[in-house]
């Protein structure tokens, strides 16, 4: 079975732009969740989907925004790009049934915010 | 709120020595826990993980952890660290049934293993 892969694997934009990042998940999968990590603060929860709509949110700027289609492809978007969105931003997809629920990473996207 | 906490920020150790990595949460409620970990230049994966039953889980490399809920508590172990373990570990909380269904990651412990 093929992982969750992300898309671009590395990008570099300047302030005030934006940017569009890609995540496909593990096949059969319908659980997406997007993380920030950074050195300083660590591995950070963005949002969560599933079956095409937002579960949970974590404590980032309306900048930051995503959205999940029928085949369970999610899509990440920053507006207005500053430089403290530089980061490697996560993917991970699950099952999320009942009995599991653990999460299955993909290799990020390194962003850079110049 | 969940939180997660690491106290070690980055550990040493030689060779065959062994590995206690702490991490406690606040959540009074059920929970799952996971430990994963992010070699150089690789993506995460999942060590071990806990949902219920025997608080003692075994995971992969070698690696176990323990469930003590009166600690809140699910550290992490291994007897005999190798050179390849260095890596940087990560312990992660969920509530068990929660409609808010984030994880929620502590900062991480970077372990360095001197061959």
């Amino acid at each position: 079975k093929a992982g969750v892969t992300q898309t671009p694997r590395y990008l570099i934009k300047t302030r005030g732009q934006q940017v569009t990042l890609s995540c496909s998940p593990i096949s059969g999968h319908r659980s997406v969740s997007w993380y920030q990590q950074t050195p300083g603060q660590g591995l950070q929860f963005l949002f969560e989907y599933f079956s095409e709509t937002q579960r949970n949110k974590g404590n980032f700027p309306g900048r930051f925004s995503g959205r999940q289609f029928s085949n369970s492809r999610s899509e990440m978007n920053v507006s207005t790009l500053e430089l403290g969105d530089s980061a490697l931003y996560l993917c991970a997809s699950s099952l999320r049934t009942q009995s599991s629920y653990e999460q299955y990473f993909g290799p990020g996207t390194r962003l850079t915010v110049t | 709120a969940q939180s997660v906490s690491q106290h070690n920020h980055h550990v040493i150790l030689s060779e065959a020595a062994s590995l206690e990595l702490g991490c406690n949460y606040s959540y009074g409620g059920t929970v799952n826990l996971f430990w994963y970990v992010q070699y150089p230049g690789q993506h995460l994966q999942l060590l071990l993980k806990y949902f219920s039953g025997d608080p003692l889980v075994k995971g992969i490399k070698g690696f176990e952890a323990e469930f003590i809920k009166s600690k809140f508590s699910f550290n992490l172990r291994k007897p005999s660290v190798q050179w390849s373990d260095t890596a940087e570990y990560f312990c992660a909380v969920n509530a068990h049934g929660s409609s808010a269904s984030k994880i929620i990651f502590g900062s991480g412990t970077r372990l360095s293993i001197r061959p």
